[in-house]
């Protein structure tokens, strides 16, 4: 159980261009998920934190209106890159806390995506 | 200085030893988590603990709440191992805390 799925896992797309990528929930409902960003050679970082049917908390540094994030359901979160540059190139992931644990509060991961920007 | 702090940050054994990769916070939290992450990127969660001890297989993950302090051990290891793991841990608002890793090479 507890599985999070990320789609697309890879994807290169040109510069000023948008990329959406997907974070879904298989096997239990997730009322928060993370979206993280990790460079190279470099820990996670939390960009901000999702809650189905409420606006995402960004942290610092995080522009909201470049980094989009829609959870529009309790299985699914989205990140949308908006007109992106070879600088937002890295690795995004997600995690989601099951709605059902509300004292471990333990977060799954997905697998990332990796994304190229040209 | 970090919040989160493990040591080493780089290890290379032979196949079969006993690892041990440590772990320091100087914050309050209430869970630990020890997370692996593979070449490829994914992550995959193999503790979360607040208090005393688990095991899983050959993995054991241990936290002493009072001195700030975890440590995963891997028993009997085998090149499969080879993997970043990363200590984070749940502090305010329940956000995760990361360690910046450690990169573990076993060698045959």
């Amino acid at each position: 159980g507890a599985v999070v799925s990320q789609h697309p896992s890879r994807v290169i797309c040109k510069s000023g261009t948008s990329v959406k990528i997907e974070c879904r929930s298989l096997d239990f409902q997730a009322t928060t998920m993370f979206w993280y960003r990790q460079f190279p050679k470099q820990s996670l970082m939390l960009m901000a934190t999702s809650n189905e049917g409420s606006k995402a908390t960004y942290e610092q540094g995080v522009e909201k209106d470049k980094f989009l994030i829609n959870h529009a359901s309790l299985t699914l979160s989205t990140l949308t890159v908006t007109s992106a540059h070879p600088e937002d190139s890295s690795f995004y992931i997600c995690s989601a806390r099951d709605v059902k644990d509300s004292f471990y509060n333990e977060q799954f991961f997905g697998p990332g995506t990796r994304l190229t920007v040209l | 200085k970090n919040e989160v702090e493990q040591s080493p940050q780089n290890l290379t054994a032979q196949e079969g030893e006993f690892i041990t990769i440590n772990c320091s916070y100087s914050v309050g939290i209430s869970a630990l988590h020890w997370l692996q992450q593979h070449p490829g990127g994914g992550i995959v969660s193999l503790f979360m603990l607040s208090s005393g001890k688990k095991k899983h297989g050959r993995l054991i993950a241990t936290i002493n709440i009072q001195e700030k302090h975890s440590s995963l051990h891997i028993t009997a290891s085998h090149p499969r191992d080879s993997a970043v793991y990363i200590c984070a841990v749940v502090g305010g608002a329940q956000k995760l805390v990361f360690g910046q890793g450690t990169r573990l090479t076993i060698n045959p």
